[in-house]
């Protein structure tokens, strides 16, 4: 069972704006600015979205923005497109033993 | 351009032992963490574990950990994940990727499928 929390499925219209949270505690999310966030269609590999909470990779969208407040760090997607359609990761450094935890992972779907 | 690229897909009887890689190249391999992530079938990601190539410095999930051992040839820019007595519940696709000290995941292989069944 994952430390972190997010919503099991987002679905929205194209064009429109969705945001996903990822809900841990102070010793992950809330304690550090290790958060990542990956994308992942089906039967392909998985991709980084977003690290250190809102910083962007080269050639990543800049549809995709990461934020953070307090234990809960979010995902937004604006001008949502199909291609967006696929699942989302969140990640982050945790104290203790486990060092890194993902979350459970949501699916996007586009109307 | 870095490229991970892994081992070929893997059928084997519950009890065998395995051993998997991930070979890096275009860019520095002892100068970025490689770690293992499992994603069973229709499951999402767990982290495995993670070593630092250069020294060897090696850490595991404590859910993986006694189960899987994680190593690297720093000659062949190979890393590698191995179980001595796999169980059915191993059967999964194993991605490695890099990380280049902030907990972030920048490049993945192509993952491995590995298939336990008797």
């Amino acid at each position: 069972q994952s430390a972190l929390t997010q919503p099991a499925s987002v679905s929205a219209s194209p064009g429109q704006s969705i945001t996903i949270s990822c809900t841990g505690s102070s010793s992950d999310v809330g304690g550090y600015d290790y958060v990542s966030w990956y994308q992942q269609h089906p039967g392909k590999v998985p991709k980084l979205l977003i690290y250190a909470v809102h910083n962007r990779p080269s050639g990543v969208s800049n549809r995709f923005s990461g934020s953070k407040s307090g234990n809960t760090a979010s995902l937004t997607i604006s001008g949502l497109q199909t291609e967006d359609e696929a699942d989302y990761y969140c990640s982050s450094y945790t104290s203790g033993s486990t060092l890194l935890v993902f979350g459970p992972g949501t699916k996007v779907t586009v109307l | 351009e870095v490229q991970l690229v892994q081992s070929g897909a893997e059928v084997k009887e519950p009890g065998e032992s395995l051993k998997i890689s991930c070979k890096g190249s275009g860019y520095s391999f002892t100068s970025y963490w490689i770690a293992w992530v499992r994603q069973m079938p229709g499951k999402g990601l767990e982290w495995m574990g993670i070593m630092y190539p250069e020294d060897s410095d090696t850490r595991y999930s404590p859910s993986f950990e006694g189960h899987v051992t994680i190593s690297a040839d720093k000659s062949s820019n190979t890393a590698y994940l191995q179980w001595s007595s796999l169980k059915a519940s191993d059967t999964a696709v194993y991605y490695c990727a890099t990380d280049s000290g902030t907990y972030q995941f920048d490049n993945w292989g192509q993952g491995t499928l590995v298939t336990v069944s008797s």
